[in-house]
């Protein structure tokens, strides 16, 4: 069946190290995105890309970084700029028509 | 991309129907209305979406209405498992220079009781 994974499911980090969250997809979707979500609030939108080799800014990029090599995958970096990385991070794909997201499970990143 | 406004949290008796609304009122002319909702601690799952006519699928039904400034989402028979929070986007089609984006709001918590 086709669909989007993330992985690791929990994550835990040591204060300023970098880690690197998964997403692969098999849906051959052009569109990739990374949101982050807050205990108790809605979805925000780190990074997106829209083709391969190319990406843009969401609305709080800043101690973030993705890549987009191969259009099956999206990595999310959280790097040690990052001042609050504790949250639920979510990856999506979609085609480039009108169709909805598919969301992955998310995986939740704790700073220890 | 337009803002929507929902009403924070609703409760609705299981079995009974229920309505979720959202306002939009400045969405443009090349926007979808898009209902997502995401049960606690998962991905969000997509609903349905709608341009300018109602639409249902399997899940619900979705009214917009005639001026497209406000929607309602129908759950037609709510059940325990329908408990989550539900998001309305708006979101700009293809050629837009926005296309893709999806900018969520802060949704509607229903609560289904028994």
């Amino acid at each position: 069946d086709g669909g989007i994974t993330q992985s690791p499911k929990y994550l835990f980090r040591k204060e300023g190290q970098n880690v690197t969250l998964s997403c692969e997809q098999n849906l051959n979707h052009d569109a990739m995105y990374w949101y982050r979500q807050d205990p108790g609030q809605g979805l925000r939108l780190i990074y997106y890309s829209q083709i391969v080799n190319d990406f843009q800014k969401g609305d709080i990029a800043e101690g973030y970084s993705v890549s987009r090599e191969k259009k099956e995958s999206f990595p999310l970096t959280v790097t040690s700029a990052q001042k609050n990385p504790t949250a639920f991070y979510l990856c999506a794909s979609s085609t480039d028509t009108n169709s909805g997201y598919t969301f992955g499970s998310g995986t939740r990143l704790t700073v220890v | 991309d337009a803002k929507t406004t929902q009403p924070p949290s609703m409760d609705c008796a299981e079995g009974r129907a229920a309505n979720l609304p959202c306002n939009h009122s400045t969405i443009s002319g090349n926007e979808y209305v898009y209902w997502y909702r995401q049960i606690h601690s998962q991905g969000p799952q997509y609903i349905i979406h709608g341009l300018k006519n109602n639409e249902t699928n399997e899940m619900a039904s979705l009214i917009i209405t005639e001026d497209r400034k406000s929607s309602t989402l129908i759950l037609p028979h709510a059940t325990l498992r329908d408990t989550a929070v539900y998001y309305c986007i708006v979101r700009a089609i293809k050629h837009s220079s926005n296309t893709g984006k999806l900018i969520f709001g802060q949704g509607t918590t229903l609560q289904v009781k028994p």
